[in-house]
């Protein structure tokens, strides 16, 4: 079974540039999660999917951060502009279920973003 | 709102030894707990689920153990290998998948 795949892995961006990172769930997971993690912390919940709909974005910087979930299936997160406090890797996680019931996460594995 | 807290935030053992990673957690109405191993510079790993019904869960080396009324779950690896070394991470749901920040582990060979 093929796990979470994101592209790219690394990515180098000045400051006001704009970046996009792409995610692909494993097959049939209705569930998809953006995460960011910073050096040193633990991975912090950007946005939720449930198939196509958000579930939770409340962590999500909206003015420079958007996420879409076409047809249920691949995901793209976008950063515009991007900001140097925005260098973290960026993970991409899918499950079944949401968090509730048999839900275990699968993560891909993450993009790393510098903001130079 | 769900926090996540782990201690100890490093360890550094020699191999062979026995050991106790601790994850302690505010909001107990859980369905489940998740622990997850990450290698520098990669994704995180699961390693095992807890289902809120169930007291802990074994994978080889690995034990993890879920008691709700106390906010806390234990992650006990037997016989620690240098392979081992890792940093190791514990996540609850609460709105959504609240994780801790992580206990770095270092297996001296």
């Amino acid at each position: 079974e093929a796990g979470v795949a994101q592209s790219p892995r690394y990515k180098i961006i000045e400051k006001r540039q704009s970046v996009a990172f792409w995610c692909n769930p494993i097959s049939g997971h209705a569930t998809l999660y953006w995460y960011q993690q910073i050096l040193g912390q633990g991975p912090k919940l950007l946005i939720q999917f449930q198939n196509n709909g958000v579930v939770d974005d409340s962590q999500l910087p909206k003015d420079r951060f958007s996420a879409e979930r076409l047809k249920g299936v691949d995901s793209t997160l976008k950063i515009q502009p991007a900001k140097l406090e925005d260098s973290a890797v960026y993970l991409c996680a899918s499950s079944l279920l949401g968090t509730s019931g048999y839900n275990e996460q699968f993560f891909g594995p993450g993009t790393r973003l510098t903001v130079l | 709102k769900q926090e996540v807290t782990q201690i100890p935030a490093a360890l550094s053992v020699p191999e062979g030894e026995n050991l106790v990673l601790n994850c302690s957690f505010t909001d107990s109405a859980i369905y489940n707990l998740q622990w997850f191993r990450q290698d520098p510079g990669k994704g995180l790993t699961s390693l095992l689920l807890i289902q809120s019904s169930q007291r802990e869960q074994t994978s080889g080396r690995l034990n993890a153990s879920l008691d709700k009324s106390s906010g806390r779950s234990t992650l006990y690896i037997a016989a620690s290998q240098p392979g081992d070394s890792a940093t190791y991470l514990c996540a609850a749901p609460g709105q959504n998948f609240v994780f801790g920040p992580g206990t770095r582990l270092s297996v001296l060979p």
